[in-house]
């Protein structure tokens, strides 16, 4: 069935370097997508999102970039924080039909060190 | 505060047990999400209101799983005969348009 999957599961990085997070989806009807942070027991929390329309959006240290030839979605975080350290999620979804359900993926884990 | 609120926050319970979650969405949201989030997995849905109505179910609801709003304000989510694999977080999240992005801190439900 259609799903939305994570290249990496683990990512490791130092204080102040960028950090890329990938993600790839496969249903080509979505037209909106999402990043979610989520610390260890915590609600996944909103980062930035972007529509099928746009090929980048750019948030406070964060850009997230869809390319929708090949189906991917990255998200960028500069000058990456110890704060910054979560689970990240991917989120597509589709107005039409869906209601508006979000199909996540299974997660990358973001450790920043100091 | 006035975000997505959930109560309660953690619950332990023996197996074969009934447990109820609410959730209470940012005012005037029309539309609630609930979500069911298994360790190390990303949420899954369960099911939507649009104000009072029920609009869809996933089939990870079985028989045994019960949504409602009666008031098109709070939900609740019930589980009824729990059984081991209901251990997970359940989420909910509200909006007054779609997608529904911003959600509730979960209850984390503990099925011993």
């Amino acid at each position: 069935g259609e799903s939305v999957g994570l290249h990496l599961p683990t990512l490791s990085v130092q204080e102040g370097d960028n950090s890329i997070i990938n993600c790839a989806y496969s249903n080509s009807a979505s037209d909106y997508f999402i990043w979610y942070k989520q610390e260890s027991g915590k609600g996944p929390q909103f980062i930035i999102d972007i529509r099928s329309n746009m090929d980048k959006r750019q948030g406070q240290r964060v850009t997230v970039l869809l390319n929708k030839t090949v189906k991917h979605l990255s998200l960028q975080i500069a000058a990456t924080q110890p704060g910054d350290s979560a689970v990240y999620f991917c989120a597509e979804g589709s107005g039409g039909t869906s209601y508006g359900k979000l199909t996540f993926g299974q997660g990358t884990i973001l450790t920043v060190h100091p | 505060d006035t975000g997505v609120s959930q109560n309660p926050r953690h619950k332990i319970t023996k197996r074969g047990q009934n447990v109820t979650f609410r959730c209470d969405p940012i005012s005037e949201h029309n539309r609630l999400y609930w979500y069911r989030q298994t360790l190390g997995q990303g949420p899954e849905f369960l099911t939507y209101f649009q104000n009072e109505a029920q609009l869809e179910k996933s089939r990870l609801l079985s028989d045994r799983f019960s949504a409602e709003r009666p008031k098109g304000s709070f939900s609740t989510l019930e589980i009824q005969r729990t059984e081991q694999g209901d251990s997970a977080m359940y989420l909910c999240a509200s909006s007054s348009s779609w997608p529904a992005k911003f959600f509730g801190p979960g209850t984390r439900l503990t099925v011993l």
